[in-house]
């Protein structure tokens, strides 16, 4: 089946770590996405792919970072600088171009201890 | 820069009550515009989309027109059910490929 997947579902880390969450897809998509969920809020754009080895930062992107060394994997790392890490983390991916809608992986969420 | 606004929830409704959701937005040239469901603990899925002035979407009950000329795309049903129960977000793709997305309503359909 084709689609896109988050791992973990559940992380936990101590204040000071980095911690990377994965994210893969069988879509052949050339645009990827990373949003951030607070609780009773909506989603705010992290960093965005359009292509491979490209990204640009959205519009929290400050204590994150990505990669994009191939096209079906957009691994984000939450930096030890981000101040308010706790969230649910959701990752997209599209055709690109503009005009297509996004499929959404299940989320993952970060919880700091 | 592209917008999104959607109005703010909750919103609570009777099962059977009809439903409308406003989303406003501001973008250059021709966005594409979505609407998105978010059941608890999971990620978003698609609801319904238009690609152009006029055109409907519609899904599940669900239906949204594109209004170039109010820049709305207010999501409709006309009769919930419970497990309609959900946010809901309003977005578009504007310039660059970017989704951006509204705050999201909460809708609670009740017995």
């Amino acid at each position: 089946d084709g689609g896109i997947t988050q791992s973990p579902k559940y992380l936990f880390r101590k204040e000071g770590q980095n911690v990377t969450l994965s994210c893969e897809q069988n879509l052949n998509h050339d645009a990827m996405y990373w949003y951030r969920q607070d609780p009773g809020q909506g989603l705010r754009l992290i960093y965005y792919s359009q292509i491979v080895n490209d990204f640009q930062k959205g519009d929290i992107a400050e204590g994150y970072s990505v990669s994009r060394e191939k096209k079906e994997s957009f691994p984000l790392t939450v930096t030890s600088a981000q101040k308010n890490p706790t969230a649910f983390y959701l990752c997209a991916s599209s055709i690109g171009g503009g005009g297509p809608e996004a499929f959404f992986g299940q989320g993952t969420r970060l919880t700091v201890v | 820069g592209d917008s999104v606004t959607q109005m703010e929830g909750p919103v609570t409704l009777s099962e059977e009550a009809c439903l409308t959701i406003n989303c406003t937005y501001t973008a250059t040239g021709y966005p594409s515009l979505f609407w998105y469901v978010q059941y608890p603990g999971e990620g978003l899925q698609l609801l319904l989309k238009a690609t152009k002035a006029d055109d409907k979407g519609s899904n599940k009950g669900f239906e949204a027109t594109y209004r170039k000329e109010t820049t709305s795309f207010h999501l409709e049903k006309g009769s919930v059910q419970v497990s309609d129960s959900a946010v809901y977000f309003c977005a578009l793709t504007g310039t660059a490929s970017k989704l951006t997305f509204g705050t999201g309503t909460r809708l609670q359909v009740t017995l």
